[in-house]
């Protein structure tokens, strides 16, 4: 089973650019996540989807960030423009709905590491 | 608002020993706790999960412990191996709601050979 693919592995951008990242799930979860995390830090979720509908996203910061999962498969996140804060690992990752009453684990991309000068 | 925390940053260990790495958590509505290894430039690998309706699961040499009254789990590595160095992040959800996904600080961990 192919796991979630990201891309690019790594960004070096100016401060005030705009950037993109893409991630592809595994076939058939319909919760799709991104997370940011910075260096000594955990993950922090920026957004959920569910199949193509937005569920959570009341951590994306929406002046600059904004993501979109058309289709309900793939999904892009883009900054604009990129501050020297938001220079990150921004992690993807897909889950499987819950099987009755058992939740299931998420399963995470490589990440993407945006270094913003 | 950190509703997971994993308050020791780092654990060194001896090889053959047992890790014990603590996670604490806040919201009482939580009913799914998992966790997470990561490696240097990858992205995290799911370890072992619990439901909140068992106090344990166990999983060849990792077992992890839920006490809910405190709420309180932890994750024991019997023997530890060198190849166990890693970060190691406590994840938390509940299924009403949005069924999100939320992480502690993550606690480094180094098995020393």
């Amino acid at each position: 089973e192919a796991g979630v693919a990201q891309s690019p592995r790594y960004k070096i951008i100016e401060k005030r650019q705009s950037v993109a990242f893409w991630c592809n799930p595994i076939s058939g979860h319909a919760t799709l996540y991104w997370y940011q995390q910075i260096l000594g830090q955990g993950p922090k979720l920026l957004i959920q989807f569910q199949n193509n509908g937005v569920v959570d996203d009341s951590q994306l910061p929406k002046d600059r960030f904004s993501a979109e999962r058309l289709k309900g498969v793939d999904s892009t996140l883009k900054i604009q423009p990129a501050k020297l804060e938001d220079s990150a690992v921004y992690l993807c990752a897909s889950r499987a709905r819950p099987r009755g009453t058992v939740n299931t684990e998420a399963f995470f991309g490589q990440g993407t590491r945006l270094t913003v000068v | 608002d950190q509703q997971v925390k994993q308050n020791s940053p780092s654990l060194s260990v001896q090889e053959g020993r047992i890790s014990i790495l603590n996670c604490d958590y806040t919201n009482s509505m939580f009913d799914y706790f998992l966790w997470y290894k990561k490696y240097p430039a990858e992205g995290p690998t799911f370890l072992i999960s619990i439901s909140s309706i068992k106090d344990k699961n166990e999983d060849g040499r990792f077992t992890v412990f839920l006490n809910k009254s405190a709420k309180h789990l932890s994750l024991h590595i019997v023997p530890s191996q060198p190849g166990d160095s890693a970060v190691y992040f406590c994840a938390a959800s509940a299924k009403t709601g949005a069924n999100n996904l939320f992480f502690g600080t993550g606690t480094r961990l180094t098995v020393i050979p």
